[in-house]
């Protein structure tokens, strides 16, 4: 699938580095979302956008700041990490987040904090 | 929130066999999708499937609502197959998701 974009696909930081994680979906959805997934464990929400307006920060760390500057785009600051931040962030979109649509993913960003 | 359980956790079979993996949630769904996240991680939407049966080519999903579980059907597998299915339904409303821990599919020559 192409209709769901995320860059950097990797990223190493240390932990007083400032990165920021970028998605882009072409799909003309209006709900996009952050996901954690940690080795051996299930995906984590972290944060749910609705027609740009924050409608789910499921208790992430302040360390991660989320940014939705229109439907299309979806940011995620990252600044002073720790090691067990390592994961892969995934990065989602939907028609809507009223529960009666697929959602698509990106590829994801493999985030390794040193 | 709702739990999600799958099994089996993992499953190998050799190439043209066919296999059922299986997905229980704790609630009644209105939203249980279908994931397959192949070695890169990249994930695809199989199916969204809130009730009845859906097909799409060699694959196959049957939801009951009711009896709260899901069905995959893979059949005349190939390797391409491999990687990890996810099965998700909501909670809280909306599409906030709560994934199952995932069937790891090996499909060998």
């Amino acid at each position: 699938e192409t209709g769901v974009t995320q860059t950097p696909r990797h990223l190493v930081m240390g932990m007083t580095n400032k990165k920021s994680l970028k998605c882009e979906q072409h799909l003309g959805h209006n709900a996009m979302y952050w996901y954690k997934q940690s080795a051996k464990k299930p995906l984590e929400l972290m944060f749910v956008y609705s027609l740009e307006e924050r409608v789910e920060n499921n208790s992430v760390p302040s360390r991660f700041s989320p940014e939705c500057p229109n439907s299309s785009h979806l940011f995620l600051h990252l600044h002073t990490l720790q090691p067990e931040d390592s994961a892969l962030y995934l990065c989602a979109s939907s028609q809507d987040s009223a529960g009666d649509s697929p959602l698509h993913f990106g590829n994801g960003t493999r985030l390794t904090v040193t | 929130g709702i739990q999600v359980e799958q099994s089996p956790p993992d499953l190998i079979l050799q190439e043209g066999a066919n296999s059922t993996l299986r997905c229980n949630f704790s609630d009644s769904v209105n939203n249980l999708q279908w994931f397959h996240q192949n070695p890169w991680g990249q994930l695809i939407n199989l199916f969204y499937i809130p009730s009845g049966t859906k097909q799409n080519g060699r694959l196959s999903a049957t939801t009951v609502a009711t009896e709260r579980y899901s069905l995959l059907y893979i059949s005349s597998s190939q390797t391409t197959d491999s990687g990890v299915y996810f099965c998700a339904g909501p909670w809280g409303g909306g599409n906030k998701l709560t994934f199952g821990t995932g069937t790891q599919l090996k499909v060998e020559l």
